[in-house]
């Protein structure tokens, strides 16, 4: 069964800090996507990776993918208020139509 | 136009009610997709049309029934539900679901079962 996790959770951070989200995933896959959801929202597609060693930059978020180690971050650099949501990754499984969401994370930059 | 429709916005309804959740496209997608979402949890898949045919049915009771009538429109139609299936339901489009694909999310239709 392909799970996808996230870590942390949860994230509270002070305005102007940087800060990494982690999405690991349990089975071979080279295409990985972030979503960012506001409260109330839908999602709304943030970076699409699609081989081992992508990096994709927008603004103050940065997301990068190791295939060979199951993982991808979204780093965040000098967090503003703005960037509170849910950040969430997902897995396209096995190159099917299935995609695979992960745990989600919760981000509070506080001002 | 980079836009995925869906009506209605809210949706309340009674476990012996018939309703249906319309979901449309115009940027020439070939794949359509239906997540539902509960509160604080990710969107999980439950169908997905490829090409105006069923690729996915991720065992969802057959109180959810989708249809698409072409390749623009997506439907959900709901019968006899039970309250545990409240939740916002999201439409999603890609180019064509063959992987690498960025999928665009709808609005959404926050359902309540009474």
């Amino acid at each position: 069964e392909l799970k996808v996790e996230q870590n942390p959770l949860f994230l509270s951070m002070q305005e102007g800090k940087n800060y990494t989200i982690y999405c690991n995933y349990s089975t071979t896959s080279d295409r990985l996507y972030w979503y960012r959801q506001d409260p109330g929202k839908s999602l709304e597609s943030l970076f699409v990776l699609l081989s081992n060693g992508a990096v994709k930059q927008e603004g103050r978020l940065m997301a990068s993918l190791d295939t060979k180690a199951r993982l991808s971050t979204l780093h965040i650099t000098a967090a503003v208020h703005d960037l509170s949501a849910t950040y969430f990754c997902a897995v396209d499984y096995g190159g099917t139509y299935k995609y695979i969401f992960g745990t989600g994370t919760r981000l509070k930059v506080l001002a | 136009d980079t836009e995925v429709t869906q009506t209605p916005k809210h949706l309340v309804m009674g476990m012996t009610n018939k309703k249906s959740l319309k979901c449309e496209q115009h940027m020439g997608h070939r794949a359509m997709y239906w997540y539902k979402q509960k509160a604080k949890k990710p969107p999980e898949l439950m169908f997905v049309y490829s090409y105006e045919k069923l690729s996915i049915n991720e065992s969802v009771p057959s109180r959810f029934s989708p249809e698409c009538p072409n390749s623009s429109l997506l439907n959900l139609h709901l019968h006899a539900l039970q309250p545990e299936d409240s939740a916002l339901y999201l439409c999603a489009s890609s180019q064509d679901g063959g992987g690498a694909d960025t999928q665009y999310f709808g609005p959404g239709t926050r359902l309540t079962v009474l």
